[in-house]
């Protein structure tokens, strides 16, 4: 189907562990986007790509790595998971950074670390 | 530093009924204003966007207003349906800016 993925939809994991949460988007946008979502706060991004090998840091990013070998994957890897890591995380894409360009989620990811 | 408020927290309302949504922002340059609605369990999804000409914007039952010299911006949902219970979040984008502030969202719960 078209449209943005994300996989798993919900994962448990242990402190210390290594984790990936992938992001697949069918439309070949340039521009992707890793945020999370906790209580009490908005949506907060943690990295985003402009094209393929291209990254930068959000407002979060520590704890986090991404890479974007291809235009329609972004993966974001926890290194060494921790418990302030437990939240939803949602991929996003846009065409464009113009104004008008709307950025599409993805349906998240789960993630509780224990 | 950009910020998102976002008021009330939640509101709970009767099925047909209309309510209004307030987003008050101090993002600086402005460039535009979104509106996004998010269903439990799923990403959110734009509903309208304003930018800086624009006062008044409507999408079926939802109407966005946009007051760039108060930095303020209300959604009006009209005759609410069951379907309109969600978290409605404002975006603002800067000039210039990839990084969109967002604010926590308002929880819309519409009783039957």
């Amino acid at each position: 189907d078209a449209g943005i993925t994300q996989s798993p939809r919900y994962k448990i994991t242990e402190t210390g562990r290594q984790v990936t949460l992938m992001c697949h988007q069918t439309w070949s946008h340039s521009y992707m986007f890793w945020y999370r979502q906790d209580l009490g706060h908005g949506l907060r991004l943690i990295y985003y790509s402009a094209a393929a090998d291209i990254t930068d840091k959000g407002e979060v990013p520590d704890g986090y790595v991404v890479s974007r070998s291809k235009t329609e994957n972004f993966p974001l890897t926890l290194e060494s998971a921790t418990r302030s890591q437990t939240s939803v995380y949602f991929c996003a894409s846009s065409e464009g950074q113009r104004y008008y360009n709307e950025q599409f989620f993805g349906p998240g990811t789960r993630l509780t670390v224990l | 530093k950009n910020q998102v408020e976002q008021s009330p927290q939640s509101l709970i309302i009767l099925e047909g009924k209309n309510c209004t949504l307030q987003c008050n922002y101090t993002v600086s340059p402005f460039s535009n204003l979104r509106w996004y609605k998010q269903d439990t369990g799923r990403g959110p999804v734009s509903l309208t966007i304003m930018t800086f000409s624009e006062n008044t914007k409507s999408n079926g039952r939802y109407t966005a207003t946009l007051d760039a010299d108060t930095k303020q911006s209300s959604l009006h949902i009209t005759a609410s349906q069951l379907s309109d219970s969600a978290s409605y979040i404002c975006v603002v984008r800067s000039g210039g800016s990839y990084i969109p502030t967002f604010g926590r969202g308002t929880s819309l719960i519409v009783h039957p």
